[in-house]
């Protein structure tokens, strides 16, 4: 079983669409939590980080659940732009520096 | 701020060859990891560099792979002798602190035949 699993996809959506990617974690200790795009052929680049609370960034909005050790990201109001492979990552348990990434799941936004 | 700088980004080499991969980290920052991605697979973590030490190379496959970091600035990766499993982007990122985000290179694209 894979640490981070993730629905690969693709999403096919049409522009100003509400998408929602999910994300399973297996290592309860795992301590932070991260969304990655990555467009393709390029580098990751992070997207923002995902706290218990609940976060936002623009059209972004991330979910934790540790009790269910649930991820999501949500994207409001799809632009053709927001097209590349979103990477949902847990920072490993105790002192390390190691992050785990799902293979990602890929959007593709039509006009 | 220049970013995390990779070099070569590609390389196609023959199963038994030596490759060198190099990365500059972003000025400052003592965190320098190193990734990989094979075909069809997730991003796998390699290891993790605090300035010249190995924090965790758990992530090595075997001893064909060593990683430097000589008074912690660059990175060298170097594969020898290469396989043709080894194919893959290879990527480095660095960070400042060691649970936030990191920053990534654009990665080395090896190719062995």
């Amino acid at each position: 079983r894979k640490e981070v699993e993730q629905d690969p996809g693709p999403f096919n959506v049409p522009e100003g669409a509400t998408v929602a990617f999910n994300c399973t974690y297996s290592n309860s200790a795992s301590q932070s939590f991260f969304w990655y795009r990555q467009d393709c052929r390029k580098e990751p680049k992070l997207l923002m980080s995902v706290y218990s609370s609940g976060n936002e960034d623009g059209r972004f909005t991330a979910q934790l659940n540790r009790a269910s050790q649930y991820i999501s990201l949500l994207i409001r109001d799809s632009k053709l732009s927001d097209s590349a492979t979103y990477l949902c990552v847990a920072h490993g348990s105790g002192n390390t520096g190691k992050l785990i990434f799902g293979q990602g799941t890929t959007l593709q936004v039509k006009p | 701020e220049a970013g995390v700088t990779q070099f070569p980004s590609h390389s196609v080499i023959e199963k038994g060859q030596t490759v060198t991969l190099r990365c500059d980290p972003i000025s400052g920052h003592d965190n320098l990891y190193w990734y990989r991605r094979v075909m069809g697979k997730e991003i796998k973590f390699l290891l993790h560099f605090v300035k010249e030490s190995k924090q965790d190379e758990s992530g090595m496959p075997n001893n064909r792979f060593l990683a430097e970091r000589t008074g912690g600035t660059y990175s060298t990766l170097k594969v020898q002798p290469a396989e043709l499993e080894d194919s893959g982007v290879y990527f480095c990122a660095s960070s400042q602190v060691r649970q936030g985000g990191l920053h990534f290179g654009n990665g080395t694209r090896l190719t062995v035949t």
